[in-house]
């Protein structure tokens, strides 16, 4: 059982480079999220999805496109990097009751 | 607009002295509290959901309370693997994350 697995585990990026994200669930959790997490600041919900064919916006969506296509997967996409968007990436999925993390994706963007 | 803040934002402990960890919230309709740990390069680590004030969960050292606007995590006399940022979030709409307690046990 593997759980949330994200791909990849780092990434640099050139500014204006685009680039997405994967993440996947073997749960079969309705919800599942993105968040970003930078020093002091916590984590924060970027986008969320409450099912196949479902996503909103978080706190921070600017400069991020979702899609859920599958219960399984959740890609964020990056259409043109900039170095405010170089952070740690966490995907999520969750029942009401708790939530699993994905281990995470370092992005840099120079 | 909902709101999760921690206290303290570091503590340092010997090992076997407990302590309390703060969590603060402001949630409209909050569906569950949730706490976790996360090691260094690593995610989230669920530990906990509390649902309604009164409500206690234990699980080895580690017992987390929940009142109408906070909830605390006990830490009875720790070890120095206990060392981590705990996190805790609070679920209304969506989840909304404190900024972490990075607790040092030293031995």
């Amino acid at each position: 059982n593997a759980g949330v697995t994200q791909t990849p585990k780092f990434q640099v990026l050139k500014t204006g480079q685009s680039m997405t994200l994967q993440c996947a669930q073997d749960m079969n959790h309705e919800y599942m999220s993105w968040y970003r997490q930078d020093p002091g600041m916590g984590l924060r919900l970027i986008h969320y999805s409450v099912g196949a064919g479902i996503t909103d916006q978080g706190e921070v969506p600017n400069g991020y496109n979702v899609s859920r296509s599958t219960t399984e997967d959740f890609p964020l996409r990056l259409l043109s990097a900039a170095p405010s968007q170089t952070s740690v990436y966490f995907c999520a999925s969750s029942t009401g009751l708790e939530a699993f993390f994905g281990q995470g994706t370092r992005l840099t963007v120079v | 607009e909902d709101q999760v803040t921690q206290s303290p934002e570091a503590l340092r402990l010997q090992e076997g002295e407990s302590s309390s960890l703060n969590c603060s919230y402001t949630v409209s309709g909050l569906r569950g509290l949730f706490w976790y740990r996360q090691d260094p390069g690593k995610g989230p680590e669920f530990l906990f959901t509390l649902y309604s004030a009164g409500e206690e969960k234990e699980k080895e050292r580690l017992k987390a309370t929940l009142t109408k606007k906070e909830s605390f995590l006990h830490i009875t006399a720790p070890k120095p693997e206990d060392s981590a940022t705990y996190l805790c979030a609070a679920y209304g709409q969506n989840f909304v994350f404190g900024p972490g307690t990075r607790l040092s046990v030293l031995p």
